[in-house]
């Protein structure tokens, strides 16, 4: 079955420092989506991408934030300069076309970020 | 702005029991879901629910949704151990880019 691959699965940075997390969607779906999950909360949406640009962005994605769709397969989530509050489980998300009635988001496994 | 609201938070139960899991949305919107969330593991898919009475069931798991009372339920009949999990609601948002905004989860534990 086909499923969401996220890499890597732990990631420990300084803080200040880029991160780069990756992610493997569904092959034949339009929509991408990163979420994150900070301990013990819930989760909460960071950015909606489509038709290689950003459709919509929750006030946590700031200038910060960036995504990025580099090629046909991959689709990227850049956290410049991290910070404390970074530190949590991102979750990768994708979708097939709008015109499923079910319209079901997939995850992947997520990457736990842990900035010290 | 679209707010989801679930209880209760933590939910502990003998197997063998019944218990239901109450998902509360504030604002007018489509499509329901329900996820399952095993610790430190990624959210899988239960349910989708379209429209108003809708009514799904898998194995000892029946959602519903009430689109006039802005109320959709999870219902477990018999508890097993197997189904000690966090459960959250989640309602897709107003844009056709499909945001889903989720609630903050369920706790279930299932003691035998």
């Amino acid at each position: 079955e086909p499923e969401v691959t996220q890499t890597p699965s732990h990631q420990v940075t300084q803080m200040g420092q880029e991160v780069i997390l990756r992610c493997v969607p569904i092959s034949n779906h339009l929509y991408f989506y990163w979420y994150r999950q900070i301990l013990g909360q819930k989760v909460e949406f960071l950015v909606s991408f489509y038709n290689n640009e950003i459709s919509e962005k929750s006030e946590i994605f700031d200038d910060q934030f960036s995504v990025e769709r580099p090629d046909g397969s991959n689709f990227t989530l850049k956290i410049r300069s991290t910070k404390l509050e970074d530190s949590a489980m991102y979750f990768c998300a994708s979708r097939a076309r709008a015109s499923l009635a079910k319209n079901i988001q997939y995850f992947g496994a997520g990457t736990r970020l842990s900035v010290l | 702005e679209l707010k989801v609201e679930q209880n209760p938070l933590f939910l502990s139960m003998q197997e063998g029991k019944n218990y239901t899991i109450y998902c509360n949305y504030s604002t007018t919107s489509d499509r329901l879901y329900w996820y399952r969330q095993d610790p430190g593991k990624s959210l899988e898919s239960l349910f989708v629910l379209l429209s108003n009475g809708a009514v799904k069931q898998e194995g000892r798991l029946m959602a519903s949704l009430d689109t006039k009372a802005r109320l959709s339920t999870l219902h477990i009949t018999a508890a097993v151990h197997d189904l000690s999990a966090t459960y959250f609601c989640a309602r897709r948002g107003g844009t056709s880019y499909g945001k889903l905004t989720f609630g903050q989860g369920t706790i279930l534990t299932v003691h035998p």
